[in-house]
């Protein structure tokens, strides 16, 4: 059975600093893989997603991922944030491009002034 | 603005009801699947329609059922609710073509079950 894990529920950074948000799966192939970022009351916005080839990503928002097969993690970075940054997000696995997925529980970031 | 709309926003029901989830697509996308978010979770895969069938579903009771109709709306119906189906519930609608759409989501629909 597939499964995502979100390690830190909370993360808290100082605005302007760089950001690492953990993510591992379990899954028995290929897998597609993406980050979801939800802001409060609002549906889930697509950040970045992989299906194959560069293990590194970019998404919008400044935001990019490394997917990392040995150690079955797709991690998501960026290197400066700012305060709108401020959300709920989410890891995802999926068999195809979008369909089907499987969430991880969330981290939320809150971003200090 | 993904082009995708739910309806109602928020919804409060009794235990033991029967309740109709609605969504509206993008023009001319064939894939709708529903999303079950409690407080505090993660989404959990409910069940997925592509042209008016339902070929997936996740681990829900079959009092969860849904429609898929030709243009481009859906519905999540869900029978008997029990205080559990309180949570945030999220369709997403997608083109299937190349195996490699991008899946967009609605606002979603709060339900409460008193």
């Amino acid at each position: 059975a597939q499964s995502v894990t979100q390690p830190d529920i909370h993360i808290t950074v100082s605005e302007g600093a760089s950001l690492e948000l953990r993510c591992n799966y379990s899954y028995g192939a290929t897998p597609y893989l993406f980050w979801y970022v939800q802001s409060p009351g609002q549906g889930l916005q697509l950040l970045l997603k992989y299906f194959s080839g560069d293990t590194m990503v970019q998404g919008i928002k400044g935001f990019e991922a490394e997917f990392k097969r040995s150690q079955s993690s797709f991690n998501l970075r960026k290197p400066s944030v700012h305060w709108s940054d401020a959300a709920e997000y989410f890891c995802a696995v999926g068999p195809n491009a979008g369909n089907m997925l499987t969430f991880g529980g969330g981290t939320r970031l809150m971003v200090k002034p | 603005e993904t082009g995708v709309t739910q309806s109602p926003t928020h919804l409060i029901k009794t235990r033991g009801q029967q309740v109709t989830l609605r969504c509206s697509s993008q023009s001319g996308h064939n894939t709708v699947s529903w999303y079950q978010q409690a407080l505090g979770q993660g989404p959990q895969f409910i069940f997925q329609y592509y042209r008016e069938e339902e070929n997936g579903r996740g681990n829900f009771p079959p009092r969860f059922s849904g429609l898929q109709f030709p243009n481009y709306s859906s519905e999540l119906n869900v029978n008997a609710l029990e205080l559990d189906d309180s949570a945030l519930y999220l369709c997403a609608s997608s083109f299937r073509q190349s195996g490699q759409e991008t899946q967009y989501f609605g606002p979603g629909t709060r339900l409460l079950v008193l």
